[in-house]
């Protein structure tokens, strides 16, 4: 099962872009990479996913690099609201369907 | 749309009671999961439904049972509670598994359970 490696805590400052990184050197062609975020204990919720292609919606950027062994979220504008613990996953290739195995995450503190 | 509703929010249990976590959706999503969530830590898999009638177990379904009887619903029943069951239980659903790709999972707020 491919692994994922991010850094424990990051801060940044309030309005600038937040950046955070994640590697996956074992991921396979098929695996997606998934980005969640879980603010102060409530249910993680979906940011945006990938597979090659770096991807935007209206919360964040993907990019995904050519080798697909890291990528990195990027918060264009980042608020108070966006404090929060950001988890990288990678879909597993084990027997359960779509299990998404969750690390400890990068601890975002948004500052003002 | 209210999404993944799990019921209840809190909850005290005394060692050796039992209780149903409920978890409902209203998004026609084919799977179901339940994790675990214990302090300062990840998400752990506890049992998962790709579908009605099918359920299968996860990485920690120890102490646990579930059922799928319609799309719409998947309880998680623990039969004796223990200390170590104290945890933060949360439900999620998907519109498909592995076998599509890139379908997010919708998560509900949770059900925080305390053993005594």
């Amino acid at each position: 099962d491919a692994k994922t490696t991010q850094p424990p805590s990051m801060d940044c400052a309030e309005g600038r872009a937040a950046n955070l990184p994640c590697n996956h050197s074992t991921i396979s062609g098929n695996e997606y990479v998934y980005w969640y975020r879980q603010i102060h204990s409530q249910g993680p919720q979906y940011i945006i996913h990938g597979l090659k292609n770096n991807e935007t919606n209206e919360m964040a950027s993907l990019i995904i690099t050519e080798d697909r062994k890291s990528s990195t979220l990027i918060l264009p504008h980042a608020t108070l609201r966006d404090t929060a613990v950001y988890y990288c996953i990678v879909r597993v290739t084990g027997g359960s369907q779509g299990n998404l195995i969750f690390g400890k995450g990068t601890k975002l503190s948004v500052k003002p | 749309n209210a999404g993944v509703t799990q019921t209840p929010k809190f909850r005290i249990l005394k060692i050796g009671q039992s209780m149903t976590l409920q978890c409902t959706q209203d998004m026609n999503h084919n799977y179901m999961y339940w994790y675990r969530q214990d302090p300062g830590m990840g998400l752990k898999l506890i049992y998962y439904s790709v579908g009605a009638g099918i359920t299968d177990k996860g990485e920690v379904p120890n102490g646990y049972n579930v059922s799928r009887s319609t799309t719409e619903d998947f309880p998680l029943r623990l039969e004796l509670a223990a200390p170590s069951q104290t945890s933060v239980y949360f439900c999620a659903s998907s519109y498909a598994g592995r076998e599509v790709g890139g379908q997010p999972q919708h998560f509900g707020d949770g059900t925080r359970l305390s053993i005594l």
